[in-house]
């Protein structure tokens, strides 16, 4: 069974930074296009950011210059580093994984909670 | 940047009702469209892709049509455990962006 597994989250002063972690299993998170997707307390779904199978990145313009995507292929993880956090980030989040040419979000990690407040 | 429009926000149905959402992109998106079922406290499951082709285990009430702008997710006759926000998504091109949700709730 393919799965992820986001951990990290946590309660953050504004200004702080924060890494996530997503573990892939059954699944190998270098040869997919592994995006994180956040949702604010009570609110819809927003994209944040993706790293593609050849390592190359693109992110929501909301987040560009603060929030960095990397992977480590030996622990088969990806990770979010999240720093100069402001509250409007606050919100849970969640990686999922696209396939080349079928690049929808399947399979989905249960999510990790962050919380911006002083 | 593709803006995802769903509506109604929200419907109530009776169990055994059908339930009609729709969704609109702001370019045509050809059948690259998902959607997906959130339930309260959970992640996001895949329903549909390529507009209208069911995920794995996904039970034959739920069904997708449209392509280009205009979309719709049908959900033939309501059961009690399809009360969740439902969910659609583009995958054209970048950013990915999803329409804001329309909550079904079971009268």
């Amino acid at each position: 069974e393919e799965q992820l597994v986001e951990s990290g989250g946590g309660l953050v002063q504004p200004g702080g930074s924060l890494r996530l972690s997503c573990a892939g299993s059954g699944l190998t998170v270098n040869t997919n296009y592994m995006s994180w997707v956040r949702q604010a307390p009570g609110k819809g779904l927003e994209w944040v950011a993706v790293m593609y199978s050849s390592g190359g990145t693109y992110y929501a313009d909301s987040v560009k210059g603060r929030f960095t995507v990397s992977r480590d292929d030996s622990k088969n993880t990806l990770y979010l580093q999240m720093n100069s956090l402001r509250a409007e980030d606050s919100g849970v989040y969640y990686c999922a994984r696209e396939r080349w040419m079928n690049n929808w979000f399947d399979p989905w990690g249960q999510g990790t909670l962050v919380t911006v407040s002083s | 940047e593709i803006v995802m429009t769903q509506f109604p926000a929200s419907l109530s149905v009776s169990p055994g009702d059908r339930a009609t959402l729709s969704c609109r992109a702001s370019l045509s998106v050809s059948s690259n469209l998902a959607w997906y079922q959130q339930k309260r406290g959970q992640a996001p499951r895949l329903l549909l892709y390529g507009a209208s082709t069911r995920a794995s285990g996904i039970p034959a009430r739920f069904s997708g049509s449209g392509s280009g702008t205009e979309f719709t997710l049908t959900i033939s006759s309501l059961q009690s455990e399809d009360s969740a926000v439902y969910y659609c998504q583009q995958y054209v091109d970048w950013p990915r962006t999803f329409g804001q949700g329309t909550r079904v709730e079971i009268k």
